[in-house]
């Protein structure tokens, strides 16, 4: 099984912090990276797309370091309503029918 | 706007009992999927469908059988429970190659 390891957690933070998670990734040929976030007994939902050297939505920020083999999500100005698991994904074949999801890390933002 | 429709969203079955997961998208998508998401374990594909008309199993399909029924359908059944597969199931579909997925709201079923 291709791996994608992160950091279980919980980070617990208060409103207003920035927050960094890691994720390393065992496939090297790996090329599209997603962070997906999910709600406690809610289903996935895509947060972010990772292409090439990262991006930036708004206070979220993904960067990739492809020599490392980890992709990494910024959270700026932490809202409670940040407090969510947060899944890091990178396909799983060299076709990239498929995905593989990490376990997630916890994040829990404190008034 | 529904996107992915899973039903049911809740089921207990007993030992030996059979069932049908069922899911439905209206996106369009070429790519269906079946996963199974457990405390500790992460969320673990079973089957998919890279398009209409082809299956392929994923890590964990052990147990389970798939049909795509049409483009926008992909139904996964337990043909004889078991304990072991209580989990929480998603469905999820996406455009293809490189695309994220959207998920449904899950299934949580329950084997006594």
């Amino acid at each position: 099984r291709k791996e994608v390891e992160q950091d279980p957690g919980p980070f617990n933070v208060p409103e207003g912090a920035t927050v960094a998670f890691n994720c390393t990734y065992s496939n090297s040929a790996s090329q599209s990276f997603f962070w997906y976030r999910q709600d406690c007994r809610k289903e996935p939902k895509l947060l972010m797309s990772v292409y090439s050297s990262g991006n930036e939505d708004g206070r979220f920020t993904a960067q990739l370091n492809r020599a490392s083999q980890y992709i990494s999500l910024l959270i700026r100005d932490s809202k409670l309503s940040d407090s969510a698991t947060y899944l890091c994904v990178v396909p799983w074949d060299s076709g990239y029918s498929t995905l593989t999801f990490g376990k997630g890390t916890m994040l829990l933002v404190s008034p | 706007n529904a996107g992915v429709t899973q039903t049911p969203k809740f089921q207990v079955l007993k030992t030996g009992q059979s069932m049908t997961l069922q899911c439905a998208q209206d996106m369009n998508h070429n790519s269906m999927y079946w996963y199974r998401q457990d405390p500790g374990m992460g969320l673990r594909l079973i089957y998919y469908s890279a398009s209409e008309g082809t299956t392929d199993k994923g890590e964990v399909p052990n147990g389970y059988n798939v049909s795509r029924l049409n483009k926008r359908e992909f139904s996964l059944r337990l043909e004889s429970a078991a304990p072991s597969q209580t989990s929480v199931y998603f469905c999820a579909s996406s455009a293809g190659t490189g695309s994220g997925y959207t998920f449904g709201s899950g299934t949580r079923l329950t084997v006594v």
